[in-house]
């Protein structure tokens, strides 16, 4: 299964996008990239999966690159609500890496 | 989304009972669930794999016969901890999969907590 490597921590500012990078360079052509967040003591929640174009939705974008070796989750409008755990996954096992801590400050 | 629930939200139990957490796929059929387990700070840990009609595939150093899956209908698995110890304690997330168009999505159950004093 491919493994994911993301930042251990990232701060934004209220209102600004939010720019979550991840690596994903064992990825195989077949495999999904699946992005999750989980607030303190709750189950991760859905936010968004692509397999190589480009994808939005109401609540992000993703943005993979053409060899699909990395990947960005963009908040367009960072709230203090978005203050969460990001985890990046590849389908398979879905196994989770560490996920980036993303700090939404007014 | 699919919904996905998971029963208790919260339990507390004493050293050396058996405690049984339910996950139940609210609006969709869920051929396959799985079970994580996660400590303070920590990220999800996978225990293992739940598939309907067949045995649980467990993850390496996750013992099977202490935890219990069961994996009975399309909505419904459930994961017993057998005499559970402190050490048992965590945050157990169940999740299961949806068949989609566009890829299989995964919904996650709100989580169970368990205490074991």
């Amino acid at each position: 299964d491919a493994k994911t490597t993301q930042p251990p921590s990232m701060d934004c500012a209220e209102g600004r996008a939010a720019n979550l990078p991840c690596n994903h360079s064992t990825i195989s052509g077949n495999e999904y990239v699946y992005w999750y967040r989980q607030i303190h003591s709750q189950g991760p929640q859905y936010i968004i999966h692509g397999l190589k174009n480009n994808e939005t939705n109401e609540m992000a974008s993703l943005i993979i690159t053409e060899d699909r070796k990395s990947s960005t989750l963009i908040l367009p409008h960072a709230t203090l609500r978005d203050t969460a755990v990001y985890y990046c996954i590849v389908m398979g096992k879905l196994i989770f890496g560490q996920g980036t801590e993303l700090s939404v400050k007014p | 989304g699919a919904v996905v629930s998971q029963h208790p939200s919260r339990v507390i139990c004493k050293s050396g009972t058996s405690v049984k957490i339910e996950c139940r796929s609210l609006d969709f059929q869920a051929t396959t669930m799985f079970w994580y387990r996660q400590f303070p700070k920590q990220s999800l840990m996978l225990m293992a794999t739940s598939n309907e009609g067949s045995k649980a595939t467990y993850e390496q150093g996750v013992e099977k016969d202490k935890f219990l899956i069961n994996h009975a209908s399309l909505t419904l698995s459930t994961l017993t901890v057998t005499s559970a110890h402190p050490e048992d304690s965590s945050f157990y997330i169940c999740s299961a999969i949806s068949g989609g168009p566009s890829g299989t999505e995964q919904y996650f159950g709100p989580g169970t907590r368990l205490t074991v004093t």
